[in-house]
């Protein structure tokens, strides 16, 4: 069953642009991750906050998690076309990671 | 090191046949997760196999199948295919139970599975 859900579906922006998606979970959690899948292909680990932390930065990225509103965002500062892909966070309960839709970002020069 | 390899990159099927999908961890992984990702429905979890177990099961019928050999490496099967099985199949890797519970996944890059 799918955990995450990711808001917007679709963001669109230009490069130098920051990027913020934002995902919502309902069941407690272990802690939440975020991926990359680039059209179609496999999808690649950017960065894991866990349940007792607040925020966490990995060059670019910066990740909030609010485990009061079951809430996260995912920010990407001065965004470059190569960012283009499809995010999507994932939330791990002690079996499996579970993921959401995610959201598909364009990034045009 | 190898990353985690899937074969084959596309199959095409028809209806009532059966796809089998192979997987290969990174070596030293001993957890396999097979997920589907089909068109407009994200990423659905299949199946969860650790030390050669199947440990968590996600909501697909039993037509889906699979097993872990003793190096780790896992097949996934799927019965009399129906078009809406149509998808990428991804498979993803983790050290062990805990950290694939906890921790990051190492995906491959998937099998498209295509039934006409």
């Amino acid at each position: 069953s799918q955990q995450g859900e990711e808001d917007p579906q679709a963001l669109s922006i230009q490069e130098g642009e920051n990027a913020t998606m934002n995902c919502s979970y309902k069941t407690s959690i272990n802690n939440l991750q975020w991926y990359r899948q680039n059209s179609g292909r496999g999808l690649v680990h950017l960065i894991l906050i866990r349940s007792n932390e607040r925020e966490k930065h990995s060059g670019r990225l910066r990740v909030t998690l609010d485990t009061s509103k079951k809430s996260s965002s995912l920010l990407i500062t001065a965004s470059r076309a190569a960012d283009t892909a499809s995010y999507f966070c994932a939330t791990g309960s002690g079996y499996a990671l579970n993921f959401g839709k995610g959201t598909s970002l364009l990034v045009t020069p | 090191e190898a990353g985690v390899t899937q074969s084959p990159t596309h199959l095409i099927k028809t209806r009532g046949q059966q796809a089998t999908l192979r997987c290969s961890p990174i070596s030293g992984h001993t957890s396999v997760y097979w997920y589907q990702q089909a068109l407009g429905l994200g990423l659905q979890f299949l199946l969860w196999y650790d030390e050669g177990e199947e440990r968590n099961r996600g909501n697909f019928p039993p037509r889906f199948s699979g097993r872990q050999f003793p190096n780790y490496s896992s097949e996934l099967n799927v019965n009399a295919l129906e078009l809406e099985d149509s998808a990428l199949y991804l498979c993803a890797s983790s050290p062990g139970a805990l950290a694939g519970a906890t921790g990051e996944l190492f995906f491959g890059e998937g099998s498209r599975l295509t039934v006409l």
